[in-house]
């Protein structure tokens, strides 16, 4: 079946322009995750959604991040007036009831803010 | 605080050698996750340790867990270079219904 899907795979923009970024998790999975990584970094925990409960958004650096779960499926971050330090991969993950189960991940959207 | 560490950082190793990754945490967990990032990819789970003295193996990989030590580890057997690859750990929270990630280890096979 599919997998966790991201858009776009890579994003170049400007500095102070507002960026979004997709997620689509497996069908059925009622948990999703935002994480960042930058270059040769591990896993920065952004944001948590576990079905209609509020999120998670106890990782978010600034409110210039900001993230939506429409209909417990399809996840948009996203970064307003981006920085440089923004620039990084974006990585998105759902399981599949709780966040203590095996998470899977998409590709990522590389994110790179001139 | 909630903290998962893992050592070394980085590790090279020569094909055919044994290596141990450590993953050590410093709350209460029963459950353990580890996942491998190949280069420029995503990450792929690899083992999910459910208990106490659980003791998984793929290949030339083998991760175990002690829940009272607060330790798991990653062995890794005659390593090969398609093994190269960042490892890491995530530890199950339960009171916060998430699981936390450790730095990851980087590990690189020299033939």
């Amino acid at each position: 079946g599919a997998g966790v899907s991201q858009s776009p795979s890579n994003k170049v923009t400007e500095k102070g322009k507002d960026v979004e970024l997709r997620c689509d998790p497996i069908s059925g999975h009622t948990a999703l995750y935002w994480y960042r990584q930058s270059l040769g970094q591990g896993l920065e925990f952004l944001i948590y959604f576990q079905g209609n409960s509020a999120p998670d958004k106890s990782g978010l650096p600034s409110d210039r991040f900001s993230a939506e779960r429409t209909g417990g499926s399809v996840s948009t971050l996203t970064i307003q007036r981006t920085q440089q330090e923004d620039s990084a991969v974006y990585l998105c993950a759902s399981s599949l009831s709780s966040g203590r189960e095996t998470q899977y991940f998409g590709p990522g959207t590389r994110l790179l803010v001139l | 605080e909630l903290k998962v560490e893992q050592n070394p950082l980085f590790l090279s190793m020569q094909e055919g050698k044994n290596y141990t990754i450590y993953c050590n945490y410093s709350t209460t967990s029963d459950r353990l996750y580890w996942y491998r990032q190949d280069p420029g990819k995503s990450l792929e789970s690899l083992f999910v340790l459910l208990s106490n003295g659980a003791v998984k193996q793929e290949g030339r990989l083998m991760a175990s867990l002690d829940t009272k030590a607060r330790l798991s580890t990653l062995h890794i057997t005659a390593a090969v270079h398609d093994l190269s690859a960042t490892y890491f750990c995530a530890v199950d929270i339960k009171t916060y219904d998430k699981v936390i990630f450790g730095p990851g280890t980087s590990l690189s096979v020299i033939p």
